[in-house]
């Protein structure tokens, strides 16, 4: 799978957007790039991928770039519970195969 | 959505004794469940895959006689932590893939080992 590197930390006014960038440089082309985050204590939560095109759902939008070496979580307003580590995973997609392996990820932390 | 439920949430026990963490699809099957393990201030880390009715795969430097894990059924894989050192104190976290096809993993909300 390819690496990804993310900043260690940001920071984000609360009701602002939030967004998170990922460099993955070396994606191959069938790799998906995925987010999930982390709570402190919990286990990790999706959010959302995507493959080519930029992505919404309910939580958050993915904007990947055309030669999809970077992507941005966006969250659209932020709140004090987003709050939390955010990792940006690339592989390969399906139900087999490549695993899940997390890197170090963004510390966000929402200010009121 | 698919529920992942892991017990117990925490745990504290003797050095030289073993502990078994149970992870559970609540909802769905799960042929393939994922181990990691994460210590204070760092990322998680698979441990191994979990396979109903086969062995599991241990990541390399996994020791797979410490770390005994059991994918008995559908619903249930098992994680025994044997012969427990307090460097083995850390979070242990349970995923299984999600049943619909969407190629993701929903994760329990892990288990606090502390060996004292």
């Amino acid at each position: 799978d390819a690496k990804t590197t993310q900043p260690t930390s940001m920071d984000c006014a609360e009701g602002r957007a939030a967004n998170l960038p990922c460099n993955h440089s070396t994606i191959s082309g069938n790799e998906y790039v995925y987010w999930y985050r982390q709570i402190h204590s919990q286990g990790p939560q999706y959010i959302i991928h995507g493959l080519k095109n930029n992505e919404t759902n309910e939580m958050a939008s993915l904007i990947i770039t055309e030669d999809r070496k970077s992507s941005t979580l966006i969250l659209p307003h932020a709140t004090l519970r987003d709050t939390a580590v955010y990792y940006c995973i690339v592989r390969v997609a399906g139900n087999t195969g490549n695993q899940f392996y997390f890197g170090t990820g963004t510390s966000l932390t929402v200010i009121p | 959505g698919a529920v992942v439920s892991q017990h117990p949430s925490w745990v504290i026990c003797k050095s030289g004794t073993s502990v078994k963490i149970e992870c559970r699809s609540l909802d769905f099957q799960a042929t393939t469940m994922f181990w990691y393990r994460q210590f204070p201030k760092q990322s998680l880390m698979l441990m191994a895959t979990s396979n109903e009715g086969s062995k599991a795969t241990y990541e390399q430097g996994v020791e797979k006689d410490k770390f005994l894990i059991n994918h008995a059924s559908l619903t249930l894989s098992t994680l025994t932590v044997t012969s427990a050192h307090p460097e083995d104190s850390s979070f242990y976290i349970c995923s299984a893939r999600d049943p619909s096809g969407i190629p993701t993993l929903h994760f329990g909300n892990g288990t606090r080992l502390t060996v004292t």
